[in-house]
């Protein structure tokens, strides 16, 4: 079972900023967390993963809560391209990713 | 790199029929996965290897499904007889590690439809 909850589903208008929230409450210490993207038809896509810091890359920002109970994937200038399931994902394995559990994801979905 | 390449894109075949998917995994991974796209129980992972070794198959529903990597460059996932709750979109990926957050990389995936 995934170990995280998310919004079922988002809205952004184009251009601004996408705050993706999820729950992983029952982390463990040196547990990951992970963000992939499914844009339909295709193959989920990696964004970006984090254990305890504020992580950037050039597709998006990963926040995590100090307790590490919840965290934001921000994508800082949402483009249409980006309307996909967005995925938080937290390992399944000591720190590694061989058993990722794929929840349902949130459904994001960015308007002109 | 072209990316883990799987076949093929579309399969439409019959009840009882035998059904291969097959995959490339990027040159120099070490970890190949298969995964299952149903709208009512989402993406599971069947199985996966490291190595050309079989790892973990818990999630491999039944004895009809098999998998197999024969090399580093290729692996099969078999469904011998196929049945219609089989259609789904299949997925592979693969990783150079998995320690530490290892990226996985997907393919474009197969899907399958059962009649």
């Amino acid at each position: 079972d995934a170990k995280t909850t998310q919004p079922p589903s988002m809205d952004c208008a184009e251009g601004r900023a996408a705050n993706l929230p999820c729950n992983h409450s029952t982390i463990s210490g040196n547990e990951y967390v992970y963000w992939y993207r499914q844009i339909h038809s295709q193959g989920p896509q990696y964004i970006i993963h984090g254990l305890k810091n504020n992580e950037t890359n050039e597709m998006a920002s990963l926040i995590i809560t100090e307790d590490r109970k919840s965290s934001t994937l921000i994508l800082p200038h949402a483009t249409l391209r980006d309307t996909a399931v967005y995925y938080c994902i937290v390992s399944d394995a000591q720190g590694g990713s061989e058993k990722l559990v794929f929840g349902k994801g949130t459904k994001l979905t960015v308007n002109p | 790199d072209a990316g883990v390449i799987q076949s093929p894109r579309h399969e439409v075949t019959e009840m009882g029929q035998e059904v291969t998917l097959r995959c490339k995994p990027i040159s120099g991974h070490d970890y190949l996965f298969w995964y299952r796209q149903t709208m009512m129980r989402g993406l599971e992972l069947l199985i996966y290897f490291n190595n050309n070794v079989p790892i973990d198959d818990s999630g491999m529903p039944e004895d009809r499904f098999s998998a197999k990597m024969p090399n580093a460059s290729f692996s099969t996932l078999k469904i011998q007889p196929s049945e219609p709750r089989d259609s789904a979109v299949y997925f592979c990926a693969s990783s150079f590690q998995v320690d530490v957050g290892g990226e996985l990389f997907f393919g474009e995936g197969s899907r399958l439809t059962v009649l």
